[in-house]
């Protein structure tokens, strides 16, 4: 099955600087790769995505990468805020059935 | 997100207790998941519904039991057969025919004493 493996699992960052978090996929078959952020307690929130058609998407400060190829993509975060503070999950669409398959999360803190 | 309840918000719940948890969407969405977060671990899945009346399970349904009765509920049982209930449970809703987007609720954490 789909297997989505994603690093760092934590990430210290100086407010101001720029976070990277990177996943990888194994069914070539995925097609739709969201990014969630999720704060203490609360649920998580959509905050990106990106589909197989396109290499890169941008929001703001945040930007999504997509390396079809490779089988990897990844979340860009620009000016760090220390309310980007937060876990981030990325996930991938399975062949079939609607579903997603989550990566393990990444804790990001924004030191101010 | 906003359209999608779930209650209670913390639960809990004696070990030989079945519990349920609610989990209803005003979005009109056809599609409709329940997921267990523990901490340091990602979202897996436990069962998931993609029209009324029918559903599957996911990657960790032993223990889990679940209906959809109605397009706007989809609740989920915690049975005694689950070992380790303790866990934050979301439920999320998607619908499919435009697009793979999926919403989330606000999450019960259930505490098994």
């Amino acid at each position: 099955g789909e297997n989505v493996e994603q690093h760092p699992s934590t990430l210290s960052v100086q407010e101001g600087d720029s976070a990277v978090i990177k996943c990888t996929y194994s069914d070539s078959a995925s097609n739709y790769f969201p990014w969630y952020k999720q704060e203490l307690g609360k649920r998580p929130q959509l905050i990106i995505d990106i589909r197989s058609n396109v290499g890169e998407k941008k929001d703001q400060r945040i930007a999504v990468t997509l390396n079809k190829t490779a089988k990897h993509f990844s979340l860009h975060i620009t000016e760090t805020q220390p309310e980007d503070s937060a876990v981030y999950f990325c996930a991938a669409s399975m062949r079939y059935g609607n579903k997603l398959v989550f990566g393990a999360g990444t804790i990001l803190r924004v030191k101010s | 997100d906003g359209g999608i309840t779930q209650s209670p918000k913390y639960l809990f719940r004696k070990e030989g207790q079945n519990v349920t948890l609610s989990c209803e969407q005003n979005l009109n969405h056809d599609a409709m998941y329940w997921y267990r977060q523990d901490p340091g671990q990602g979202l897996r899945l436990i069962y998931y519904s993609q029209i009324v009346n029918d559903f599957q399970k996911g990657d960790i349904a032993e223990g889990y039991s679940v209906s959809r009765e109605k397009k706007e509920s989809f609740p989920l049982t915690v049975t005694s057969a689950q070992k380790n209930p303790t866990a934050f449970y979301l439920c999320a809703s998607s619908r499919p025919g435009q697009g793979p987007e999926q919403f989330f609720g606000p999450g019960t954490r259930l505490t098994v004493l």
